[in-house]
Formats: structure tokens, sequence, C-alpha cells
């Protein structure tokens, strides 16, 4: 079974940076067939990809973010981390982080982690 | 890469059957999952490969896909069904509905 957990700033200023971590357990997280993977959800809306990193370093990003996101892997802690640069209100979310398994399913979701872009 | 297309809003009484569609036009090659998501909650997996159901989850769930159409079915809605409920599929990137709120009167 495998678990995650989100962690960093609740709160980060307009045109900053966000930072992320995944912490992973209860499976390892250089499973192959595995992508590691963040997605947020603004208040009372729907789902939206961000981007996923296997762990030979390979990534995937949703067009849509201008290539603002960067998702990183380190085996060594079983984390996985996202930053989003020059951030606006519009990326205020909860984030989740999640594995996408083999079935291309995402079958295992963090908590989820509410972060606010304000001054 | 496509959007996925889901009704809004969806309203049945206890016991009837709720089908659910998610509707792309180049969706037929593609694998679909189903997720539910209660409100605070994270999402959970309910339905893979179309119509595969992950171990845990009631076999009131269930998926098919024909063409540009996917389908959640959930046999006997109970109240415990009231959530919103995602499509997503992978086509080089991957790709959400934009959820449909299923109310049980």
């Amino acid at each position: 079974q495998v678990q995650l957990q989100e962690s960093g700033p609740g709160l980060v200023k307009p045109s900053q940076t966000l930072s992320l971590t995944c912490s992973v357990s209860g499976d390892s997280i250089i499973t192959g067939s595995s992508f590691w993977s963040w997605i947020r959800q603004p208040a009372g809306k729907g789902l939206e990809w961000i981007g996923y990193i296997s762990v030979s370093g390979t990534t995937n990003y949703n067009a849509s973010l201008k290539s603002r996101a960067t998702i990183a892997v380190d085996t060594s802690t079983k984390q996985f981390s996202l930053k989003l640069n020059s951030v606006t209100a519009a990326d205020t979310a909860v984030y989740f982080c999640a594995r996408l398994g083999p079935q291309l399913a995402f079958d295992f979701w963090g908590q989820g982690i509410l972060v606010t872009v304000s001054s | 890469s496509f959007d996925l297309t889901q009704p809004t809003s969806l309203s049945v009484f206890p016991g009837q059957t709720t089908t659910i569609t998610c509707s792309a036009s180049d969706l037929g090659d593609k694998y679909t999952s189903w997720y539910q998501q209660k409100p605070g909650q994270s999402p959970l997996l309910i339905i893979y490969e179309d119509h595969k159901r992950p171990s845990g989850i009631s076999e009131r769930f269930s998926g098919s896909h024909s063409g540009p159409t996917a389908t959640l079915t959930i046999s006997g809605t109970q109240p415990m069904d009231e959530a919103d409920y995602f499509c997503q599929a992978w086509d080089s990137s991957v790709v959400f509905g934009g959820g449909t709120k299923l109310t049980v009167l």
C-alpha cells in the first residue's frame, strides 16, 4: 500500500515560486512502472493535471502551465517535488500528489495541501 | 491533447441506476479511468482501463466504453454515492473531464 503526503508552505506571494514536496512510503519510489504526479484543484472546481516524473527522470507537463512547472525526484529520500514559478491568484488551489500506475490511472493520492497565493 | 466532456450535474433517487458519460471525439482508442471525490477528500480511483475495478470498490460501480463515449454506471445508487465523479484519459498527457456532481435525492 502506497502512502503519499504533501508538505510545503500554505501561503505564497504573487510572482514568487510555489514549492511542494511529496513523501512516499509503503512502496518503493523506484518502481519503474510508476509516474509520480502533481494534480491541483481550485476550490469548487475540477482536477487539473500539472505533470509527472518517472524514476528515471523523464518528465511530462501540462502545456497550459507554459513551462512554469518543474518536477524533480529524489529516490534516496523517497520524495518528489513541484516548483511552480511566477504564481498568481489563479494558482490558488489544493495540490495533490499522486501515483500514476502502470494502468495509466492515479491509484494512490495524498491528502492534498491548500496553497493560497496572496500578498 | 483533447477535452473530455461530462454532464455538470445529475440527480437520482436512491435505488435508481446512475449513468455518467464522458465523451471526446478521439476517445475511442484510449483507456478511461473514473474517480469519486467526496467533499474534503482526495479522489478515489473506482474504475480503470474502462471497466476494471480496484480491490475494495463496490460491484455496484461498473464502466464501459464505446467509440467516443465512456460510461460510468452505478447500480442501486445509495446516498453514500453522492459525490463528484471525474473521468480521466491519457494521450501523451493526462486529461481530466470537468466532473459530474451526483446528488442522491
